[in-house]
Parts: structure tokens; sequence; C-alpha cells
């Protein structure tokens, strides 16, 4: 069976610096997809960023980017200049080819000080 | 595209009552996603619709829940006999039916047991 573990369930930093959150994977498949989601206070589940198994480069969206270490099984989501908006709950989260299930970890606690 | 839509937002109800809620995805997407999420965990996976085909339910599910989708368009959750422990958020997602879709989620239905 899958499963997703965040190892951090809050950190803080200061507005504008850089921020790294990470999440370990477990899977005996060979493709599959990993997600960043974001869920701000009372919001709705956002998508982040995403990453296909099969492809070597790390994700990126404007601020932010991943480190994908498929032979590890890590997964991690950096943010650059971050922003207060960017307070919310991070869940990192697997999918399978073989099935459409989304595995979740238990989320990451984010809070942007000004 | 107005989003994945649910309703209501918040309900509250006393144990033992029925409860009903209703989700419209968007309007292109023929996977639809039920989950349910507690506070400070990530969401749970409940059930998983293709179309209107229910492909997949959680094991986890008790007997008491059942989902539709009977045109293939919004579904359905109902909670029968509801009892304390089903309080949670209930979250519904849709996604094209492509192997790396991403989930878009809705605000969710927020179930108040007492």
């Amino acid at each position: 069976a899958q499963t997703v573990t965040q190892s951090q369930p809050e950190m803080s930093v200061q507005e504008a610096e850089t921020v790294t959150l990470s999440c370990t994977y477990d899977t005996s498949e060979n493709n599959y997809y990993l997600f960043w989601y974001k869920q701000p206070p009372s919001r709705q589940m956002i998508l982040v960023i995403r990453q296909e198994a099969y492809k070597q480069q790390n994700a990126t969206e404007n601020r932010f980017s991943v480190n994908f270490q498929k032979a590890a099984k890590s997964f991690s989501l950096k943010i650059s200049d971050s922003q207060l908006g960017d307070t919310a709950m991070y869940f990192c989260a697997f999918m399978s080819d073989s099935n459409y299930q989304l595995i979740w970890g238990a989320g990451t606690k984010l809070i942007i000080k000004p | 595209d107005t989003g994945v839509s649910q309703d209501p937002r918040h309900k509250i109800t006393k144990r033992g009552q029925n409860v009903t809620f209703r989700c419209d995805p968007i309007s292109e997407h023929n996977r639809l996603y039920w989950y349910r999420q507690t506070l400070g965990q990530g969401p749970e996976f409940l059930t998983y619709f293709q179309n209107e085909a229910q492909l997949e339910k959680s094991r986890l599910l008790s007997d008491r829940f059942s989902a539709e989708r009977p045109k293939g368009s919004f579904s359905t959750l109902e909670i029968q006999r509801t009892e304390q422990g089903d309080s949670a958020m209930y979250l519904c997602a849709s996604s094209l039916a492509m192997d790396n879709s991403p989930l878009h989620f809705g605000n969710g239905t927020r179930l108040t047991v007492t």
C-alpha cells in the first residue's frame, strides 16, 4: 500500500524568505504522479504543483518548485519569496497509474509572518 | 468554468437524522470524488465515479453512507442515521479522465452532528 509522510506538522517563516516543505512516500509502482495542494484557512483545496514520476525535470510554477528524488522517494516543495497569502495547510499527495485515488499526507501548516 | 460547487456549505443535524449533500462538478469533468476531512488531517477517500458508474468505494465507508451520480453530472452523498463521529468536512472533487489530471475541489460541506 502507498503511504505519504509529511514530517513537519507546522512551519513558520518571515515574509520574503524561502521555505521548503518535505514529503516522502512509499510505493512499489514505477509510474505515478505527485501533487502539492494548498488549503488556506476556511477555503478550498487548490492545486499548487504536480510532477509526473517519469519526468526527471523538476516541476516549477512561478515561486513554487519541487525537488523530486525518485530513488529516495522524496518530493519536497520550495516556496521562494514567500508572501502572506501563502499561509495555509499544504498537503502532499500521491496518485498511482493503476487507480485514481489520491493518497494524502497529514499536511504541514505553514505560517508566513509579516 | 464555475468550478466545483457543493451545497450546503454547513449542515447541523441531530444524531440519528439523515443528511444529503450535493456536488456539481466542473461540466466537462467525468470523474467525481468524495472525500472526508477532519480537522488537522488530510482528506480521506470515500468514493469515486467515472461518469455515472461508481468505480470504487472505501472499505472504511460504512453502509450508512451512499453516493449516487445518476446522470453522470451532479452527485449526492447521503448519510443515514448520523453519528457524532460523522462530523467532518465533506469534500467533492472532479477531474478529467486523463491519467494525471489534477483534482479540482469544491468548498466542502461542513457537517456537525449534535
